[in-house]
């Protein structure tokens, strides 16, 4: 069975720290996305990519960056965590052309951050 | 930039009866996709349907249907016999091949017994 994993399910930081979210593919998937889910709001764009090394913004970038130096790994990092980055974060995958084309995207199952 | 609409933010069903999730998109463009998704409380986003957008006949996986109207720019969510299993957060989104996708921001649906 196919899978994107995301290494923690729940995660408690403080305010001012560095935080690392770690996102793992198996599906040789050449497109990775980190959203951010809110109620209210639905998922939003952080950042995404179209292959190794390469990265591009989605719609709310600020705060963030990513990393993405093998095809089955994508990192999302908070430079310096605050309260209002406390929320939901999902990863996905899909095969290229970008966003899947028919076949959409596979999920992880999230990663609930709290900064305190 | 393309928005996707749902504006019922909560819906309730009988279990066993039928219950039907609205969306609205806007695009201009003519060739694109439409999906919604499931995410129970497990947190694991599930595709339940999709419909391209060229295609006139509506989807239909199992007790999961849509009725898609393109002029209109409506894509709902009808969910038949309704189970316990079904009670989730669903959204809807927009995807245009090449591009990335638009989400709704949801609608939770409780399965009454």
């Amino acid at each position: 069975d196919v899978k994107v994993t995301q290494s923690s399910r729940y995660l408690v930081k403080r305010t001012g720290e560095k935080v690392f979210l770690e996102c793992v593919q198996d599906m040789d998937h050449e497109n990775m996305f980190w959203y951010r889910q809110d109620p209210g709001l639905g998922l939003r764009l952080i950042y995404f990519s179209y292959d190794v090394k390469m990265k591009e913004k989605g719609d709310i970038p600020e705060g963030y960056s990513v990393s993405r130096e093998k095809k089955e790994r994508f990192s999302l990092i908070l430079e310096s965590a605050s309260t209002n980055q406390t929320s939901m974060y999902l990863c996905a995958s899909s095969l290229a052309p970008a966003g899947g084309g028919f076949y959409g995207y596979t999920f992880g199952s999230g990663t609930r951050l709290t900064v305190v | 930039a393309q928005t996707v609409t749902q504006s019922q933010p909560e819906m309730s069903v009988q279990e066993a009866e039928t219950v039907t999730l609205s969306c609205t998109y806007d695009t201009s463009e003519s060739d694109y996709y439409l999906f919604w998704y499931k995410q129970p409380p497990s947190r694991q986003m599930i595709l339940v349907i999709r419909q391209e957008a060229y295609k006139q006949q509506n989807a239909t996986e199992n007790r999961f249907s849509v009725n898609f109207q393109k002029a209109a720019k409506s894509f709902s969510l009808k969910i038949s016999d309704s189970q316990l299993g079904d009670a989730a957060m669903y959204f809807c989104a927009y995807l245009r091949a090449g591009n990335q996708f638009y989400f709704g921001t949801g609608t939770s649906l409780t399965v009454i017994p």
